[in-house]
């Protein structure tokens, strides 16, 4: 079954506008990573926030951590068309398998 | 940096057919990961090697499926015999060290069985 759970499963903005999808998770971690995808291609990795950390910065990207809610999520600020994709969460556990959600499907008109 | 080649991007065959899928990973990483995408599923992790060592492979479906890693610059998927269920997109990544950290991925191959 899958760790990350992602929510909405579609989001429709324009473009300017941020953008905030959420990822539930169930069992303990050691990190957690975002990704993203575009159509036909492979995941390309956005960022990744480890377990002692609660919040990490990457250009129009912020990513929160609470490991206490077993939730993260990503904003992009100031979202661009450029930026339609598919995005992903995925865990790291003890375990240390990279589990994948399944996915906010982001589509920013101009 | 060529980044993580895999091959073929397509292939289209039919049921009980043999079909392997070839993965070049990222020279000097020393993890590698075998990815299974549909619609219904999600992002399916198959297997992993660390240094050419298959570590984890409970998630290959069933014995239908093998995977190898000759050297550390090469990894197969193999499937046989193959089954339309099998449809999917199929990807690898590596990564350069423990902790999973950042995967890089390849571009991946989409199967399809008929």
């Amino acid at each position: 079954s899958q760790q990350g759970e992602e929510d909405p499963q579609a989001l429709s903005i324009q473009e300017g506008e941020n953008a905030t999808m959420n990822c539930s998770y169930k069992t303990s971690i050691n990190n957690l990573q975002w990704y993203r995808q575009n159509s036909g291609r492979g995941l390309v990795h956005l960022i990744l926030i480890r377990s002692n950390e609660r919040e990490k910065h990457s250009g129009r990207l912020r990513v929160t951590l609470d490991t206490s809610k077993k939730s993260s999520s990503l904003l992009i600020t100031a979202s661009r068309a450029a930026d339609t994709a598919s995005y992903f969460c995925a865990t790291s556990n003890q375990g240390g398998k990279l589990i994948f959600g399944q996915g906010t499907e982001l589509s920013v008109k101009p | 940096d060529a980044g993580v080649i895999q091959s073929p991007r397509h292939e289209v065959t039919e049921m009980g057919q043999e079909v392997t899928l070839r993965c070049k990973p990222i020279s000097g990483h020393d993890y590698l990961f075998w990815y299974r995408q549909t619609m219904m599923r999600g992002l399916e992790l198959l297997i992993y090697f660390n240094n050419n060592v298959p570590i984890d492979d409970s998630g290959m479906p069933e014995d239908r499926f093998s995977a190898k890693m000759p050297n550390a610059s090469f990894s197969t998927l193999k499937i046989q015999p193959s089954e339309p269920r099998d449809s999917a997109v199929y990807f690898c990544a590596s990564s350069p060290g423990q902790g999973f950290g950042k995967l890089f991925f390849g571009s991946g191959t989409q199967l399809s069985v008929l």
